[in-house]
């Protein structure tokens, strides 16, 4: 069964970058996606992006300037680094496996099975 | 804003039904597959229903989803105390070529 860990500094300065890792367990990263999420304290969720084994990625076009996923599979990790933070993005984040792809009827299916437990990161000075 | 509308609360009483609503347009829930998310305060989500009305194992039958042209509907019946918490829609927008979080419904079991 697998499992996600997330890692990382929970307060960070304004203007610098938020680092993460999350660390699958119980199977391998291969020919899947795994994605990172967030949620601002009280509010709902938001998708951030997503790596591929292969080495692709794709991100939330409202993030994209921001945000860089890569992923480690010899190590069974894979990072979510974000740029020049403000208060906005303060929030739980979560790593979790993302089921994406596109059917024979011609939609596009995607849902995120497993997720991490969540780390809370601020921003603040 | 969310891009998926859910109303912001729903509440019954102990036994009965609930519907909880996902509007969205073309380039996303009508043209793509919808999943339920639930999540209790301070837990990571949990996938109730994907790919539209699919159940995952080990969630009960009590919970099912529909789709309809640009809408979603999650129906719980015989609602139980425990089923309170935050429910959200998702899914991919074509448009946007990414995710779509509903900006999550409070239930109430009253």
């Amino acid at each position: 069964q697998v499992q996600l860990q997330e890692s990382g500094p929970g307060l960070v300065k304004p203007s610098e970058t938020l680092s993460l890792t999350c660390t699958v367990s119980g199977g391998s990263m291969s020919y899947h996606y795994w994605s990172w999420i967030r949620q601002p304290p009280g509010k709902g969720l938001e998708w951030i992006g997503y790596f591929y084994d292969s080495g692709s990625t794709n991100y939330n076009p409202s993030l994209k300037s921001r945000v860089t996923i890569s992923g480690d599979t010899s190590k069974n990790q894979f990072s979510l680094k974000l740029n020049s933070v403000t208060a906005a993005d303060t929030a739980v984040y979560y790593c979790a496996r993302e089921w994406f792809g596109y059917s024979g009827s011609g939609s596009y299916y995607d849902r995120f099975d497993p997720w991490g437990q969540g780390i809370l990161v601020t921003v603040s000075s | 804003q969310s891009v998926l509308t859910q109303p912001p609360s729903v509440s019954a009483a102990p036994g009965q039904k609930v519907t909880i609503s996902c509007s969205g347009s073309s380039s996303n829930i009508g043209g793509n597959y919808v999943s339920w998310y639930q999540q209790f305060p301070g837990t990571a989500p949990k996938v109730l229903i994907y790919d539209n009305n699919k159940r995952p194992s080990g969630i009960p039958d009590r919970f099912s989803g529909s789709k309809s042209g640009t809408s979603a509907t999650l129906d719980i019946t015989g609602l139980q105390t425990g089923d309170e918490a935050d429910y959200y829609c998702g899914t991919w927008d074509s448009s946007l070529t990414a995710v779509l979080f509903g900006g999550g419904t409070k239930l109430t079991v009253l």
